[in-house]
């Protein structure tokens, strides 16, 4: 079965650019939350999606915004890149109202680097 | 404020050596305490779930215990390959569904 994948591994992009991250869930689990993990911080919780609606966004800007499409994926975009953007971006699937006792799946995130 | 919090930031332990990575936090209405291992620059791997307080997991040389306030990752005579940054997360009531992660305990397993 194939795990969490994301799309780009790695991305650079100048101050002020637009970002477009993408993240394939594990078949059949149709929840996908993403977290920002800069360098030297914890996982911070940007946003989930959950049957193609936003269901709850973390602290951050409004120019951190995403969508999941009808097969579940999801993309990430941000705008008006700034450098402390610049962190790995984690996704996460799980089966909704499955048991939390298998956790939630990572992929191995996009590299963004902002210069 | 809901927090994770774990300890300590750093360990450094010798090939064999037995210690205790801590996670604390404060939440109302715990609903899964995970434990998760991550290398650099990969996505967390998933070890354990813990959802009430006395409850235990093991697997291979780790041991997850949960009381009411705080879990331990116990680490039987590690290896060096155990070497990785070890993460702690809860899902509580009210947080829809999210994870708040600690910012981990980087564990370094010498030879």
């Amino acid at each position: 079965e194939a795990g969490v994948t994301q799309s780009p591994t790695h991305l650079i992009k100048t101050r002020g650019q637009q970002a477009t991250l993408r993240c394939s869930p594990i078949s059949g689990h149709t929840s996908v939350y993403w977290y920002q993990q800069a360098l030297g911080l914890g996982l911070q919780f940007l946003l989930w999606y959950d049957e193609g609606e936003e269901r709850n966004r973390g602290n951050f800007p409004p120019r951190f915004s995403g969508r999941q499409f009808p097969n579940y994926s999801s993309e990430l975009n941000v705008n008006a890149l700034e450098l402390e953007d610049s962190a790995l971006y984690l996704c996460a699937s799980r089966l909704t109202r499955q048991e939390t006792r298998y956790g939630y799946t990572f992929g191995s995130g996009t590299r963004l680097t902002v210069v | 404020e809901d927090q994770v919090t774990q300890s300590p930031e750093a360990l450094r332990l010798q090939e064999g050596e037995s210690s205790s990575l801590n996670c604390s936090y404060t939440v109302s209405g715990l609903r899964g305490l995970f434990w998760y291992r991550q290398d650099p620059g990969k996505g967390p791997e998933f070890l354990f779930t813990l959802y009430s307080a006395g409850e235990e997991k093991e697997k291979e040389r780790l041991k997850a215990t949960l009381t009411k306030k705080e879990s331990f990752l116990h680490i039987t005579a590690p290896k060096p390959e155990d070497s990785a940054t070890y993460l702690c997360a809860v899902r509580f009531s009210g947080g829809y569904n999210k994870l708040i992660f600690g910012a981990g305990t980087r564990l370094a397993v010498h030879p």
